[in-house]
């Protein structure tokens, strides 16, 4: 089955850390870009950061720049995400997704999507 | 960055109802604009791409259109399980951005 399963959110006090992980399957992992796109509570979608299918490229959203670092082990059909020096902003359910069509950046939008985690950043 | 600006935010409507959705683009994008339905709780869902192209087993209800800056989602005939969020997404360029989301409520 083509799935994406989030796991490692929870609830961390401002400036601490937390990783996320996406595990795949179902699909040629390493062929797809992939994104972490999050959902503050009652708001709408915001993308994070994405990762070639090779892990060679990376981006980021402002917000986030200097503070979160995208990663991925195509031997693990895993992604990642290390957040670090988190603030109450960045509450929100993080999605991770696939790149739809193998495309070259930076023409990335999502045909799959996993069920979320929720990081809560609150002392 | 290039913004995006949906209208309306919020739209009553009701079974059977023809309902579009407008998305505008800050800059032109060309015809890289993506469409997306999330429903409470759940993952967004791709329904469109390419601004006109229509995801594999999406119903044949669902159409957009547009180009450069100004696109639209259509909705021909309302139905009970499109009442939902939906989102319009670029991929244009770096930073991939969304709309702020439309509403379908029921009337």
């Amino acid at each position: 089955e083509v799935q994406l399963l989030e796991s490692g959110g929870g609830l961390v006090q401002p400036g601490g850390s937390l990783r996320l992980s996406c595990a795949a399957s179902g699909f040629t992992f390493s062929s797809y870009a992939m994104s972490w796109v999050r959902q503050a509570p009652g708001k709408g979608l915001e993308w994070v950061s994405a990762i070639s299918g090779s892990g060679g490229s990376t981006y980021y959203a402002d917000s986030v720049k200097g503070r979160f670092t995208i990663s991925r082990d195509n031997s693990k059909n895993t992604l990642y995400l290390q957040m670090n020096s988190l603030r109450a902003e960045d509450t929100a359910v993080y999605y991770c997704a696939k790149e739809a069509t193998s495309s070259p950046y930076p023409y990335w939008y999502f045909d799959l999507w996993g069920r979320g985690t929720l990081v809560t950043v609150s002392s | 960055d290039i913004q995006m600006t949906q209208s309306p935010s919020t739209l009553s409507a009701s079974v059977g109802d023809r309902v579009t959705i407008t998305c505008r683009a800050s800059q032109s994008i060309s015809s890289w604009l993506a469409w997306y339905q999330q429903k409470p709780g759940k993952a967004p869902k791709l329904l469109i791409y390419k601004a006109s192209s229509l995801e594999s087993g999406v119903p044949s209800r669902f159409s957009g259109s547009g180009s450069g800056t100004e696109f639209t989602l259509t909705i021909s005939s309302l139905q009970p399980d499109d009442f939902a969020t939906y989102y319009c997404q670029q991929y244009n360029s770096y930073l991939w951005t969304f709309g702020q989301g439309t509403k379908v409520e029921i009337k």
